[in-house]
C-alpha cells in the first residue's frame, strides 16, 4: 500500500482562486516532497519540506507539515490555467531516499 | 539541458520481447532511481543505485526486471519477456548525496506491450 494519500483526488476551480491539496502518511518521515505532473510528462519538483520544518514558501506555493497529525498541505494561490496538472506528495521515511508516492490530486483550473 | 535524460521516450513492443531503457542522470548526482507509473496512479519505486552499487532491488517487480549502472553514470533498465501488464511509464530520477536532498525526475519512457 502507498504511504501517502492525497485529498481530494480531483479538484476543479476557477482561475484566480486558491487550491489546497492535502496529503496524509502513515509512518515517521525524514522529509516530504511535492511534485507536479502534466499529462504524459515527467515529475517536476516543487518543494521539499524536512521533518523539523513546519512551513515553506516558493512563489505562489505554500507547503505546511504537521508531523503530529502525519499530514501536509499544498496551497497554490491565485491559480492559473497553467497550474492544471496532477500533484503528488512523496514521503522519504528511510535512509535510502526512496520516495513513496500517493495517488495524486488532479487539479483543473478553468480560465 | 542538464536535467535527467531518458531514452527512448516511447517504446511499443510485442509481448515476449525484451526492452531496455536508458537513463542519464544529472551530472555528478551519485544516486539514481527507477520508478514505474501506471495510468492514474502515483509512481512506484523499483530500485536505486549509489554510484555503481545497486543498494535496493527487492522492489523490482519480478526477475524479468533488472537494472545496471556499470560505471556509476548512466543506467539501464531491462525488462525481459515483456507482458501486457508491463505497459507503463518508467521514470528515472537522480539526486546528490544522502537522504533529504531533492530528487529530480526525467520525462519518463512510455512502454506499450501489444
Amino acid at each position: 500500500s502507498q504511504q501517502g494519500e492525497e485529498d481530494p483526488q480531483a479538484l476543479s476551480i476557477q482561475e484566480g482562486e486558491n487550491a489546497t491539496m492535502n496529503c496524509s502518511y502513515k509512518t515517521s518521515i525524514n522529509n516530504l516532497q511535492w511534485y507536479r505532473q502534466n499529462s504524459g510528462r515527467g515529475l517536476v519538483h516543487l518543494i521539499l519540506i524536512r521533518s523539523n520544518e513546519r512551513e515553506k514558501h516558493s512563489g505562489r506555493l505554500r507547503v505546511t507539515l504537521d508531523t503530529s497529525k502525519k499530514s501536509s498541505s499544498l496551497l497554490i494561490t491565485a491559480s492559473r490555467a497553467a497550474d492544471t496538472a496532477s500533484y503528488f506528495c512523496a514521503t522519504d521515511y528511510n535512509a535510502g531516499n526512496m520516495l513513496t508516492f500517493g495517488g495524486g490530486t488532479r487539479l483543473m483550473v478553468k480560465p | 539541458d542538464t536535467g535527467v535524460s531518458q531514452d527512448p521516450r516511447h517504446k511499443i513492443t510485442k509481448r515476449g520481447q525484451n526492452v531496455t531503457f536508458r537513463c542519464d542522470p544529472i551530472s555528478e548526482h551519485n544516486r539514481l532511481y527507477w520508478y514505474r507509473q501506471t495510468l492514474g496512479q502515483g509512481p512506484e519505486f523499483l530500485t536505486y543505485f549509489q554510484n555503481e552499487a545497486q543498494l535496493e532491488k527487492s522492489r523490482l517487480l519480478s526477475d524479468r526486471f533488472s537494472a545496471e549502472r556499470p560505471k556509476g553514470s548512466f543506467s539501464t533498465l531491462e525488462i525481459q519477456r515483456t507482458e501486457q501488464g508491463d505497459s507503463a511509464m518508467y521514470l528515472c530520477a537522480s539526486s546528490l548525496g544522502s537522504s533529504g536532498n531533492t530528487i529530480y525526475f526525467g520525462e519518463g519512457s512510455w512502454l506499450t506491450v501489444v
